[in-house]
């Protein structure tokens, strides 16, 4: 069965104080990987698809890294803004390519 | 644009009602799916139409009814729910490629459903 673990549940940074969020899963054969973001009481935004490991995505102050057992999404000088839940989920091989397995989510607080 | 449309934001229902709820997408994708959010948890699939197709039903009970029109429009019909059934239903497309590896799915911002 797949499984997607992240960690921490809930992470308050300071304004600019860098930090990382991880995402551990267990898939027969990883089709991709998916970050998003969510406001509360707002839908899912997309972040970044990787694929493989060594793959590597950057978006303003999100980095997201890939290798064959975890995923990190790093925070470099966050802002208030970046306030959020951060979703990661996985597409397997052996299941439907429509089905995304989602982890719990990391809430982070951003203080000014 | 990578806009998906949920309407309507709100709803309030009693336990007799029919309502619907109604996700369109103009980005020519062919997947589309409906998932239910209950508070602090993560998206739950509840249904994928693959081609206006269903695909995939997470043995979602009946009185959930999913349509689609056409490739543009998504329908998640109501009838005789449970005040449990309160959640964000949120809806998604992505865009089908060969050998299954779908494309990242966009989701719309949800539609909030109180069943009273």
């Amino acid at each position: 069965e797949d499984q997607v673990t992240q960690s921490p549940e809930a992470l308050r940074l300071q304004e600019g104080e860098s930090s990382s969020l991880n995402c551990s899963y267990t898939v027969s054969g990883l089709r991709g990987l998916f970050w998003y973001r969510q406001d509360p009481g707002k839908g899912p935004e997309f972040l970044f698809t990787l694929y493989s490991a060594g793959e590597e995505k950057e978006k303003e102050r999100l980095k997201a890294t890939l290798t064959k057992k975890e995923s990190f999404l790093h925070i470099t000088a966050p802002k208030p803004e970046d306030s959020a839940t951060y979703l990661c989920a996985v597409q397997a091989f052996k299941t439907s390519g429509s089905r995304l397995t989602f982890g719990e989510g990391t809430q982070l607080t951003v203080n000014p | 644009d990578t806009e998906v449309t949920q309407t309507p934001k709100h709803l309030v229902m009693g336990m007799t009602n029919k309502k619907s709820l109604k996700c369109e997408q103009h980005m020519g994708h062919r997947a589309m799916y409906w998932y239910k959010q209950k508070a602090k948890k993560p998206p739950e699939l509840m249904f994928v139409y693959s081609y206006e197709k269903l695909s995939i039903n997470e043995s979602v009970p009946s009185r959930f009814s999913p349509e689609c029109p056409n490739s543009s429009l998504l329908n998640l019909h109501l009838h005789a729910l449970q005040p449990e059934d309160s959640a964000l239903y949120l809806c998604a497309s992505s865009q089908m490629r060969l050998m299954g590896r779908n494309t990242e799915a966009f989701f719309g911002q949800g539609t909030r459903l109180t069943v009273v």
